[in-house]
C-alpha cells in the first residue's frame, strides 16, 4: 500500500515563475491537507480539501496561492509569480475520513527553492 | 485559539538513558493530541496519538506519551534512548473542534540528539 506521494521532490523556480506541486493521497483516503515548513520553523497549515471541495483555506496566503483536488487525479498546490519568501518545504498529508481522531499520513515533501 | 508549545529547542541525552520531550497545549474542549517524528529531508512519521481513555499512550519504536489534563501536557517519553532516535519531534493538536476542519496545529519542534 503506497504512502502519500508528492512530486516533484525538489523544485527550483526563478522569481515570477509558477510552481505546481502535486500530491496523491494514500489509497482509500479522500481528505488532503497541505502544510508549509519554513526553514527553522514548524509546519503551518495551509489548506484542507476533499474531492472537488475546499473545506478550510484559512492558512492560505490571500494572493498567488491556490489549491485543488479534482475528482480524478492528484491534488495540486499552485503558486503563481513565486518570490524568494516562498522557498520552503511543502508537505501534503491525507486521512481516510472526517473523524478528528484520524491521524494524518504525510508525504516526503516538495522542497521549493526560488532563485 | 488553539496552540501547542514545545519549550525546548533541543534535548540531549546519552544512549541508554530515558528521554522526555515536552509538549503543552491550549485548546477548547477535549484535545486530540499527536506526536510525529521527522528525519532529515524526510516527511513526518506518525508516532502516537491521544484521543480518549488511558492517559498513557504507547506508540511506535518504543515511544509513549502521557496525557495530563490538569497540566495540559502531553510529554513524549522513552525508557531507553537509541542513537537512531535522533531526529526532530513535533507535537500537534487537532484544531477547530466545532467546525469541519481537521487541521493540525504543530509545535515548533524539538531536536533530539542522542549521544553514543
Amino acid at each position: 500500500n503506497a504512502g502519500v506521494m508528492q512530486n516533484p521532490r525538489h523544485l527550483v523556480r526563478r522569481r515570477g515563475q509558477e510552481a505546481r506541486l502535486r500530491c496523491s493521497p494514500m489509497k482509500g483516503h479522500s481528505h488532503v491537507y497541505w502544510y508549509r515548513q519554513l526553514p527553522e520553523e514548524g509546519l503551518k497549515f495551509m489548506v484542507y480539501l476533499q474531492k472537488e471541495n475546499i473545506i478550510d483555506e484559512s492558512g492560505m496566503p490571500k494572493e498567488r496561492f491556490s489549491a485543488e483536488f479534482p475528482k480524478e487525479g492528484p491534488s495540486i498546490l499552485r503558486i503563481q509569480q513565486v518570490v524568494r519568501g516562498d522557498s520552503a518545504a511543502y508537505f501534503c498529508a491525507s486521512s481516510p475520513g472526517t473523524g478528528g481522531s484520524n491521524e494524518q499520513f504525510f508525504g516526503p515533501g516538495t522542497r521549493l527553492t526560488v532563485l | 485559539a488553539q496552540s501547542v508549545a514545545q519549550p525546548e529547542d533541543q534535548v540531549n541525552v546519552a544512549e541508554g538513558n530515558p528521554l522526555t520531550v515536552k509538549c503543552t497545549y491550549s485548546v477548547s474542549g477535549n484535545p486530540y493530541l499527536f506526536w510525529y517524528v521527522q528525519y532529515p529531508n524526510r516527511g513526518l512519521q506518525f508516532l502516537l496519538k491521544y484521543i480518549t481513555g488511558d492517559n498513557l499512550v504507547k506508540g511506535s519504536y518504543g515511544f509513549e506519551a502521557e496525557f495530563n489534563k490538569s497540566q495540559t501536557s502531553f510529554h513524549l517519553k522513552k525508557p531507553s534512548a537509541l542513537v537512531s532516535d535522533s531526529a526532530l519531534y513535533f507535537c500537534a493538536v487537532r484544531g477547530n473542534y466545532g467546525g469541519a476542519t481537521n487541521k493540525l496545529i504543530f509545535g515548533t519542534g524539538t531536536l533530539l540528539a542522542v549521544q553514543p
